[in-house]
């Protein structure tokens, strides 16, 4: 099983409309949660940390669910510059280093 | 602004060849990292450093070195013994362990 897994994709949607993605994670002694979004050919930029209480950006929530070990992200009111990749990333409990989910592709279409 | 710096952007590499990736930041964090993407893939952890003068594997190390003599550089050397070099390369620097990542712009590396 991987460490960090993601559905991923391509999820086409149009402008406007809400989408959701989920990640789950394998190791439960997890602290740290991420989102980071990523352009096509750029470098990664981090989006929105997730808190356990859960957390909301504007348009973009973050909910964390330890129990079932999965993270996900809603994007309200798409923009078409919301298309991109959206990378989940967990750090490895105990390990000094954060793993990064495969990404999941979005596309919004006018 | 701070920020992290990665040179050159784009590199060729002959058969044989070493070459070295230069990463450097002024935003003062103790660790950096360095990833390796290939098109359609996640990023997938090299090295890293938490401290300076002290680095670890990441899980795809071989055929790649690194040093760490000053905390605002981290430089990645991919040696002849890397058979498939061809990537993005990434540099990442954090405050500390488990804290969000911030990227240089990357290094795309080809074979000639």
């Amino acid at each position: 099983r991987k460490e960090v897994e993601q559905d991923p994709g391509p999820f086409n949607v149009p402008e406007g409309a809400t989408v959701a993605f989920n990640c789950t994670y394998s190791n439960s002694a997890s602290q740290s949660f991420f989102w980071y979004r990523q352009d096509c050919r750029k470098e990664p930029k981090l989006l929105m940390s997730v808190y356990s209480s859960g957390n909301e950006d504007g348009r973009f929530t973050a909910q964390l669910n330890r129990a079932s070990q999965y993270i996900s992200l809603l994007i309200r009111d798409s923009k078409l510059s919301d298309s991109a990749t959206y990378l989940c990333v967990v750090n490895g409990g105990g390990a000094q280093k954060l793993v990064f989910g495969q990404g999941t592709r979005l596309t919004i279409n006018p | 602004d701070g920020g992290i710096t990665q040179s050159p952007k784009y590199l060729f590499r002959k058969e044989g060849q070493n070459v070295t990736l230069s990463c450097e930041q002024n935003l003062n964090h103790d660790a950096m990292y360095w990833y390796r993407q290939d098109p359609g893939q996640g990023l997938r952890l090299i090295y890293y450093s938490q401290i300076v003068n002290d680095f670890q594997k990441g899980d795809i190390a071989e055929g790649y070195s690194v040093s760490r003599e000053k905390k605002e550089s981290f430089p990645l050397t991919v040696t002849s013994a890397q058979k498939n070099p061809t990537a993005f390369y990434l540099c990442a620097s954090s405050k500390g362990a488990g804290q969000p990542q911030h990227f240089g712009d990357g290094t795309r590396l080809s074979i000639l």
